[in-house]
C-alpha cells in the first residue's frame, strides 16, 4: 500500500523560506511525478506545482517566482521550499504521487497545517 | 474563488441517490480534459474515487460513478451509507495547471 507523509515545521515567520518533504513507502517514485497541494482556511484547493523523479518540474504561474521543488530519489522524497512566506499562505500543504504530468493523483498525503505568524 | 464549482453541500437519506456537479469552461472540461474526483475525511489522505471521468481505481464500489458532458461532470452515489459522509472534489486541468472544485460536503440524513 502506497502512503506518502509530509513533514515539515507547523510554524513559520512572516519572509521565511517554507520548507516541506514529502516521504513516499510501500512503492518508489522512480518514473513518477510528485505534486504539492494546498488548502488555506475555508478555501478550495490550490495546486502549487509538480516534480519529476528525473527532477524537471512544472509550477503553478501564480506561485511560479516563489516556488523551488526537488527530488531525492535515494530517499524516496520530493521536497517543497516556498519563499518570502505571508499569512496568506496559511493553508494545509499535501503532497500526492501520479504517474504522468497531467494524470488522476493515485495517492495523497494526510496533509500538513502551516501557520505563517510572527 | 476556484476554477471548478461544486455545490458547497448536499444530503441525503441512507439508501437514497445523490449527485454532486463540477461545472468548469470551455478552456477545462470542455476542452476534452479528464476529470477526476477525490473523497476526502478530514484529517485524512483524500482517496482517488473516479479517474478519467468515469473509471473506478479498485476496491471502490460500484455505488460510485462518474460522468461528463460538455463543460460539467458528475459525481453520482447510489445506496448512500453513512460512511459516505464526507468532503468530495473534483479535479481537471486548463493547459498544464491543474484545477479543482471547490469541494462538496455531504451529509447523510
Amino acid at each position: 500500500q502506497v502512503q506518502l507523509q509530509e513533514s515539515g515545521p507547523g510554524l513559520v515567520k512572516p519572509s521565511e523560506t517554507l520548507s516541506l518533504t514529502c516521504t513516499v513507502s510501500g512503492g518508489s517514485i522512480s518514473n513518477y511525478h510528485g505534486s504539492w497541494i494546498r488548502q488555506p482556511p475555508g478555501k478550495g484547493l490550490e495546486w502549487i506545482g509538480s516534480v519529476f523523479y528525473s527532477g524537471s518540474t512544472n509550477y503553478n504561474p501564480s506561485l511560479s517566482s516563489r516556488v523551488t521543488m526537488s527530488v531525492d530519489t535515494s530517499k524516496n522524497q520530493f521536497s517543497l521550499e516556498l519563499h518570502s512566506m505571508t499569512a496568506a499562505d496559511t493553508a494545509v500543504y499535501y503532497c500526492a504521487r501520479h504517474r504522468y504530468s497531467g494524470s488522476r493523483l493515485d495517492y495523497w498525503g494526510q496533509g500538513t497545517l502551516v501557520t505563517v505568524s510572527s | 474563488q476556484s476554477v471548478l464549482t461544486q455545490p458547497p453541500s448536499v444530503s441525503g437519506a441512507p439508501g437514497q441517490r445523490v449527485t454532486i456537479s463540477c461545472t468548469g469552461s470551455s478552456s477545462n472540461i470542455g476542452a476534452g480534459y479528464d476529470v477526476h474526483w477525490y473523497q476526502h475525511l478530514p484529517g485524512t489522505a483524500p482517496k482517488l474515487l473516479i479517474y478519467g471521468n468515469n473509471n473506478r481505481p479498485s476496491g471502490v464500489p460500484d455505488r460510485f460513478s462518474g460522468s461528463k458532458s460538455g463543460t460539467s461532470a458528475s459525481l453520482a452515489i447510489t445506496g448512500l451509507q453513512d460512511e459516505d459522509e464526507a468532503d468530495y472534489f473534483c479535479q481537471s486541468h486548463d493547459g498544464s495547471l491543474r484545477i479543482f472544485g471547490g469541494g462538496t460536503k455531504l451529509t447523510v440524513l
